[in-house]
């Protein structure tokens, strides 16, 4: 498997831009994790879904963050209008829930958003 | 999720054992221990978890003590490739969401 796939790996936009990451999470994992990480504010996370369903989205920030996951290998998480404030590294994690898993979370590499 | 107590930071000699605490007092009778490392510039990656017995894998030990309000991760012979950020975290198995504190950096010297 080649892991949580994300894209773009780096963006910069200017403010007020639409911004779109997207997700592709490990096949037959049925969680999907949307993180943030800043220096000031460390790891943060944003929103989760479980069977493509959002479960807790109380970590987005406001109006402007949007995610949604319209199958079970697809995520979005878009950023509108986008902010210098915004900037950081998003990350996407899956993982699996259910049974006697571990319920271990597989972390993207990331992307790397600077806004303007 | 209870809350996880770590130091900032802490040194190792390359080759030697590394051991990095964790305190989680608040800890439930459900709740799992699960270690993270995230390397720079990298997503954080799954190391060991445990509920309240010692575990071993092909990574780290995790030694959770008896009254489970402390852990102890230990990279048997760190090597320079082990620095990186150690998170300890506590959570319900099957709870999904997962609460990142500031970690322990580990910075292994030769």
């Amino acid at each position: 498997d080649a892991g949580v796939i994300q894209s773009p790996r780096h963006e910069v936009t200017e403010m007020g831009q639409e911004v779109t990451l997207r997700c592709k999470p490990i096949s037959g994992h049925n969680s999907l994790f949307w993180y943030r990480q800043t220096m000031m504010r460390g790891l943060e996370l944003l929103i989760y879904f479980n069977n493509n369903v959002p479960i807790d989205d109380s970590g987005m920030p406001e109006d402007r963050f949007s995610a949604k996951m319209p199958n079970a290998s697809f995520s979005t998480l878009k950023i509108q209008p986008s902010e210098p404030r915004d900037s950081a590294v998003y990350f996407c994690a899956s993982s699996f829930q259910g049974g006697l898993a571990n319920n271990e979370q597989f972390f993207g590499p990331g992307t790397r958003l600077t806004v303007l | 999720d209870a809350k996880t107590t770590q130091p900032p930071s802490m040194d190792c000699a390359e080759g030697r054992a590394a051991n990095l605490p964790c305190n989680h007092s608040t800890i439930s009778g459900n709740e799992y221990v699960y270690w993270y490392r995230q390397i720079h510039s990298q997503g954080p990656q799954y190391i060991i978890h445990g509920l309240k017995n010692n575990e071993t894998n092909e990574m780290a030990s995790l030694i959770i003590t008896e009254d489970r309000k402390s852990s102890t991760l230990i990279l048997p012979h760190a090597t320079l490739r082990d620095t990186a950020v150690y998170y300890c975290i506590v959570r319900v198995a099957n709870a999904g969401k997962s609460t990142f504190g500031d970690g322990t950096t580990l910075t292994v010297k030769p």
